[in-house]
């Protein structure tokens, strides 16, 4: 069981938007912990794609966003392709007893 | 551009210990960051394991805490995972990371290697 709570799967249609969302409590997103997230593409490594809750690195297009509130965050994906089919993880820190470093379940996006 | 790579037996016996290194190109371990490890059971979701800096600084996760052992060798510019008495729980693609800190929290892992597969099996 994850300390962050993601949805395992999504889907969308070509073009279209969707969001993910990554639940957690008042020891981690709830207590102002920046959340991260990575995409995961079939068979590599994950790859950062938001970071500080919605900062894009260099280099990823800006169809993909990112917010938080509360004690969660979600990740949006607009314009959709066939590309942005992968498994995505959220990730933030938390201050209990559990791992510093938490990680979301993570959720297959699938586009149909 | 920031290159990790891991190596390291493929297959481990269970009982035995597991061992990893990730070998650091186009950035100085010494430079600053700390560098981490993740790993992934077939099929599942990422779980942390521990984080170095290049003093020798460690952050681990306290589920694997009491198994775990990362060093670093910054003559090497690379940085090594021991994981003791492993079972088949701990067959995983084992990752390798640049791990920010802020404010002395861990935050993100911006560059990863390509990632190993470890069995463990008799």
């Amino acid at each position: 069981q994850s300390v962050l709570t993601q949805p395992p799967s999504v889907s969308g249609a070509p073009g279209q938007r969707v969001t993910i969302s990554c639940t957690g409590s008042s020891s981690n997103i709830g207590a102002g912990y920046d959340v991260h997230w990575y995409q995961q593409l079939p068979g590599t490594a994950p790859k950062l794609l938001i970071y500080g809750n919605s900062n894009r690195p260099s280099g990823v297009p800006d169809r993909f966003s990112g917010s938080k509130s509360g004690t969660s965050a979600s990740l949006a994906i607009t314009g959709l392709q066939a590309e942005d089919e992968a498994d995505y993880y959220c990730q933030s820190y938390d201050s209990s007893l559990s791992a510093h470093v938490v990680f979301g379940g993570g959720t297959k996006l699938t586009v149909l | 551009q920031v290159q990790l790579q891991e190596s390291g037996p493929g297959l481990v016996k269970p009982s035995e210990t597991l061992s990893l290194t990730c070998a650091v190109s186009g950035y100085s371990i010494s430079s600053g960051y700390y560098w981490g490890w993740i790993r992934q059971p077939p099929g599942k979701g990422l779980e942390w394991i521990g984080s170095i800096y290049h003093s020798g600084s460690t952050y681990y996760n306290p589920s694997l805490k009491s198994r775990v052992t990362i060093s670093v060798d910054t003559s090497k510019n690379q940085f090594s995972l021991k994981l003791s008495s492993v079972t088949a729980a701990d067959t995983a693609v084992y990752y390798c990371a640049r791990h920010l800190i802020l404010g002395g929290r861990p935050y993100y892992f911006d560059y990863w290697g390509q990632g190993t597969l470890v069995t463990v099996s008799s």
